[in-house]
Formats: C-alpha cells, structure tokens, sequence
C-alpha cells in the first residue's frame, strides 16, 4: 500500500524552528517529487514547497521562501520539511502528498496524502 | 486568501443533489490547467474524488461528477447521502504563479 506518514508537529515559540519529517513506503520513493501543503485550522489548503525526485531541484510558495528549507533521504525514503523563524500564521497541519504520476506534470493530482502532523505556532 | 473561489458552504436533504462551484482565472484554469477535486474528512488524508476536470478514481460512486468551462470547474453530487459530509476543495496549477492553487474549501452538509 502507497503510504505517506508525517511526524515532528508541536508546539513551537514564534521565532523558534521545527522539522518535519514525511515518510513513504510501497512505491519507489526515488522516482517521485513530493510536495508539502498546509491547512491553516478553519481554512483552506495552502501548498507550501516541493522537491524533485533526486533532491536537486526544490520550489517554495512566497510564504515560506527564505524560511522554509526542503529536503530528502532516498536511503531513508523520507523528505524534510526544516522550518525557522516561525510565525503565528505559520500554525496549521502539515500535509505531505505526491503527484500520481513520477514525471512530476504540474497538471497532476495528488494521490496519496498522509494524514498531517500539527504545528502550533505560540507563546 | 485561496485565489481558487468556493462557496464556504452547501447543504441538500438526503436524496437531493447539490453542486459546488471553483472560480479561477485566466493564469489557471482559464489558462487550459485541469482542475481536481479532493474529498477531506477532518483529521484524515483528503482523497481525489475527480481528476482531470471530469474522471473518477476506481471506486469513486457515479454520484459525484466534474465539469470545466472557461475560468470555472464544478463539482456535482447526486442522490446525497449522509457519508458525504465532507469539506471539497478544488485544485489547480497556476501558470503565473507556478504553483498548485486550491479553493478555500466548501462544506456538505447533510440535512
């Protein structure tokens, strides 16, 4: 089964820094982009950054540019998500998801997700 | 704020139907990108309902539907049922921007 599972979530100080962490099982890991969305509580879902299959090539959304670091172990079949100077709005669940298909098609939907990991952004 | 538009929320009786509307525009799905839809129960992975503007996954019940025309995509369902309470969000990339864009989200709920 094509599994995606997030952890590292928690509570964090505004200015303060967490990494999460996605962990896939039972596809190719090596041959995929994965993507990081989130969904702010009572909000939308909001994509934050992808990484190529080989870790080479990453892309951030304005709001996690410069703060937000994306990264991968193939050995590990685990992509990062190193998050500093952290702000309020920065609370949300973090989801990590992959495109359908490994070409990495912007048209592609994402399929599957794992279930989120919290990030609570607080004094 | 989701430059991908939904009503926040629909409602329908048991039985009935309901659409739920995606508004873009010209840098997305004006632009020839498809649009998808994602089913999420809070809590829970979203799942695709629709991809490709109008195609199930296996295992998807006919009930649920897609269309696109112009700056706009819509998401059908028929015959509700009280298992479809469930928040929707619509997808899509903008070429502009060069990101994936989603809706804020609409709620179904089930009288």
């Amino acid at each position: 089964e094509v599994q995606l599972l997030e952890s590292g979530g928690g509570l964090v100080q505004p200015g303060g820094s967490l990494r999460l962490s996605c962990a896939a099982s039972g596809f190719s890991f090596n041959r995929y982009w994965i993507h990081w969305v989130r969904q702010v509580p009572g909000k939308g879902l909001l994509w934050v950054s992808r990484i190529n299959s080989d870790g080479t090539i990453t892309t951030y959304a304005d709001s996690a540019k410069g703060r937000f670091t994306i990264s991968r172990d193939n050995a590990k079949n685990t992509v990062y998500l190193e998050m500093n100077s952290l702000r309020a709005e920065d609370t949300a669940v973090y989801y990590c998801t992959r495109p359908v298909n490994p070409s990495g098609y912007n048209d592609d939907w994402f399929e599957p997700w794992g279930q989120g990991t919290l990030v609570t952004v607080s004094s | 704020q989701s430059v991908l538009t939904q009503p926040p929320s629909v409602s329908g009786a048991p039985g009935q139907g309901v659409t739920i509307s995606c508004t873009g525009s010209s840098s997305n799905i004006g632009a020839g990108s498809d649009v998808h839809w994602y089913q999420h129960f809070p809590g829970t992975a979203p799942k695709v309902l629709i991809y490709g503007n109008s195609h199930r996954p296996s295992g998807v019940p006919d009930r649920f539907s897609g269309s696109k025309s112009g700056t706009s995509a819509s998401l059908a369902i028929s015959g509700l049922q009280a298992e479809d309470e469930a928040d929707y969000y619509c997808q899509s990339y903008d070429r502009s921007l060069s990101c994936w864009l989603f809706g804020g989200g609409t709620k179904l709920t089930v009288l």
